[in-house]
């Protein structure tokens, strides 16, 4: 059972336009929420993450919005850039005092138009 | 650049073999984990390092075994290795205490194939 759910498995925007990923999670549990982006033949690089406590973390051309009762987040990209073109993965943790592994979803290929 | 490195970069072993996959981690970080990327898939939960003992595994049988020492290196160890174990290995590395909100780092990964 997939406790992390990026249903779009693609996205495809014009270069100066919003990005938006969207990412879905079934476990009440979790309570701190990252996003990496991940170009071939690499490591996944940390984007931008954001605590339950929040609901919104901005950081540049991202932002990540949380809306816990929905169990969604979503990461805006504004604008979009060519060399934003990688696999973006969402993943959660729950600070559960044992360990602090991370549950990632599918990923979604962003391909971003010039 | 995370600071964290892995080698080899690229594998091939047969089945049945054993594997020993490296990482190097970003100095001063205590905690690493170790990550299973399947082709199409996200990154999957090994297990966790924490000051060298284990504090936590994911869903994989006991022959996925690590090792963590103290000078912020890690080891992945696979025996007996099955086709699909066939993936990309991804470790992090993080400053704070399992359990608490911080960030995981990752290495390049080793992409292993099994034949």
């Amino acid at each position: 059972d997939q406790q992390v759910k990026q249903n779009s498995p693609s996205l495809s925007v014009q270069e100066g336009r919003i990005s938006i990923l969207n990412c879905d999670y079934t476990n009440s549990m979790f309570d701190y929420f990252l996003w990496y982006k991940k170009y071939p033949a690499e490591g996944p690089t940390f984007l931008i993450s954001i605590s339950s406590i929040k609901d919104k973390n901005e950081d540049g051309r991202f932002t990540v919005f949380l809306n816990k009762s929905a169990k969604h987040l979503s990461l805006h990209i504004v604008p979009s850039q060519p060399g934003d073109s990688a696999v973006y993965f969402c993943a959660a943790s729950a600070m559960d005092g044992a360990n602090s592994k991370l549950t990632f979803g599918k990923g979604i290929t962003l391909s971003v138009r010039p | 650049e995370t600071g964290v490195t892995q080698s080899p970069t690229h594998l091939i072993k047969t089945r049945g073999q054993q594997v020993t996959l490296r990482c190097s981690s970003q100095s001063g970080h205590n905690t690493v984990s170790w990550y299973q990327q399947a082709l199409g898939q996200g990154p999957q939960f090994i297990f966790q390092y924490y000051r060298e003992e284990e504090n936590g595994r994911g869903n994989f049988p006991p022959r996925f075994s690590g090792l963590q020492f103290p000078n912020y290196s890690s080891e992945l160890n696979v025996n007996a290795l099955e086709l699909d174990d066939s993936a990309l290995y991804l470790c992090a590395s993080s400053l704070g205490s399992p359990g608490t909100q911080e960030t995981q780092y990752f290495g390049p990964g080793t992409r292993l194939l099994v034949l």
